[in-house]
């Protein structure tokens, strides 16, 4: 049971470079997030999905986007990486909160736009 | 003003200390509450999940929840370098859009040998 994975966990793009971070759930969890952390700001909901098929905006989603085909993958899609996107990604996944489990979170993608 | 506020720290003990880490809210609306502790470059990993008012015990760790003062806390007993992480605590509501988790900014604890 590996839980949530994420790929890769370093990258350095320059920037207007495109790139995708990979995310994927063995948990069978309907719901999925996106959250950068930054020094100072905590973590900060980019976009997320609560089910296969439907995605929607979080706080920060400007430069993103997602898709989700599957209930188990939720890729971001960096369209045109600047500097103000250097940051710790996570991927996250839960039940419904009602639920003890609260969320699962990945290990983290580092990801420096130069 | 953040919705969720906590004191960054960082917040050092000796070995054997008890441990304790609060956070102050604005949103009544909150109800689940979720301590999660974080390690150097690794993911965070959920600690303690409360709903409602109360407090919850789980071996070392306590917590607790004031929905009157919108003030949840977290206790460690006998502290171990091992706990020596950011701790941030996050929660929500029935009805947030995707289950969606506000976070404070987390609180680095060192516990010293």
């Amino acid at each position: 049971n590996a839980g949530v994975t994420q790929t890769p966990k370093f990258q350095v793009l320059k920037t207007g470079q495109s790139m995708t971070l990979q995310c994927a759930q063995d948990m069978n969890h309907e719901y999925m997030s996106w959250y950068r952390q930054d020094p100072g700001m905590g973590l900060r909901l980019i976009h997320y999905s609560v089910g296969a098929g439907i995605t929607d905006q979080g706080e920060v989603p400007n430069g993103y986007n997602v898709s989700r085909s599957t209930t188990e993958d939720f890729p971001l899609r960096l369209l045109s990486a600047a500097p103000s996107q250097t940051s710790v990604y996570f991927c996250a996944s839960s039940q419904e909160l009602r639920y003890d489990y609260g969320y699962t979170f990945g290990s983290g993608t580092r990801l420096t736009v130069v | 003003q953040k919705e969720v506020e906590q004191d960054p720290g960082p917040l050092s003990v000796p070995e054997g200390a008890i441990v304790s880490l609060n956070c102050t809210y604005s949103n009544s609306a909150f109800q689940y509450f979720m301590w999660y502790r974080q390690y150097s470059r690794k993911g965070p990993e959920l600690l303690m999940y409360t709903y409602s008012s109360g407090n919850k015990e789980d071996g070392r760790f306590t917590a607790q929840v004031d929905k009157s003062s919108k003030y949840i806390s977290l206790f460690i007993r006998d502290s171990q370098p091992s706990d020596s992480a950011t701790y941030l605590c996050a929660m929500s509501h029935a009805g947030a859009a995707g289950n969606k988790l506000t976070f404070g900014g987390g609180t680095r604890v060192l516990v010293k040998p």
